[in-house]
């Protein structure tokens, strides 16, 4: 059974670009969440996607969006890139809310 | 507000010696996770604990639970330098919902 996959794996942008990250989650598997991490600040839930709709969203400004796909699949956005969203972005997935949730390898965003 | 808090944050042991990693928390919740990262990488699963008393072993790790002092442990028997990496304790925020929250993390140098 194929994981977790990420879309880029790297990415480089400039401060005011904004940026797409993609995630497949686990065939069958209906929930998406997303993590961001840094030296700083560890990991942080972003958001929490289930059919399609967002359940849950953590402290990030409103610059952070995302949405999930009728096949499960689930994009973030980032507007108005910041210096300080250079990150690891993790997504996982879960068959359910509440399960158990396996990460995919992350995207590793740089803004210079 | 659940607050997840582990140390120690870094731990340098040499092969064949034993070590405790502590993770406590702040309130009440379903589940508590552990789990391994090695640099660059993406999370892997190690354990869920769903129970006051729970324990779970694979291999040279060891997982325990009590929630009424609040505390998870993850204990590392006869260290060997492939456990280097750092390892996370997260607990979901309770209910039906993926948002976990994560402790700082442990990096653990496992010396020869």
């Amino acid at each position: 059974k194929a994981g977790v996959t990420q879309t880029p794996r790297y990415l480089i942008k400039t401060r005011g670009q904004q940026v797409t990250l993609s995630c497949s989650p686990i065939s069958g598997h209906r929930s998406v969440s997303w993590y961001q991490q840094t030296p700083g600040q560890g990991l942080q839930f972003l958001f929490e996607y289930f059919s399609e709709t967002q359940r849950n969203k953590g402290n990030f400004p409103g610059r952070f969006s995302g949405r999930q796909f009728s096949n499960s699949r689930s994009e973030m956005n980032v507007s108005t890139l910041e210096l300080g969203d250079s990150a690891l972005y993790l997504c996982a997935s879960s068959l359910v809310q509440g399960g158990e949730q396996y990460f995919g390898p992350g995207t590793r965003l740089t803004v210079t | 507000e659940l607050k997840v808090e582990q140390n120690p944050l870094f731990l340098s042991m040499q092969e064949g010696k034993n070590y405790t990693i502590y993770c406590n928390y702040s309130t009440t919740s379903d589940r508590l996770y552990w789990y391994r990262q090695d640099p660059g990488k993406s999370l892997e699963s190690l354990f869920v604990l769903l129970s006051n008393g729970a324990v779970k072993q694979e291999g040279r790790l060891m997982a325990s639970l009590d929630t009424k002092a609040r505390l998870s442990t993850l204990h590392i028997t006869a260290a060997v330098h492939d456990l280097s990496a750092t390892y996370f304790c997260a607990m979901n925020y309770g209910g039906a919902t993926n948002k976990l929250i994560f402790g700082t993390g442990t990096l653990l140098a496992v010396q020869p």
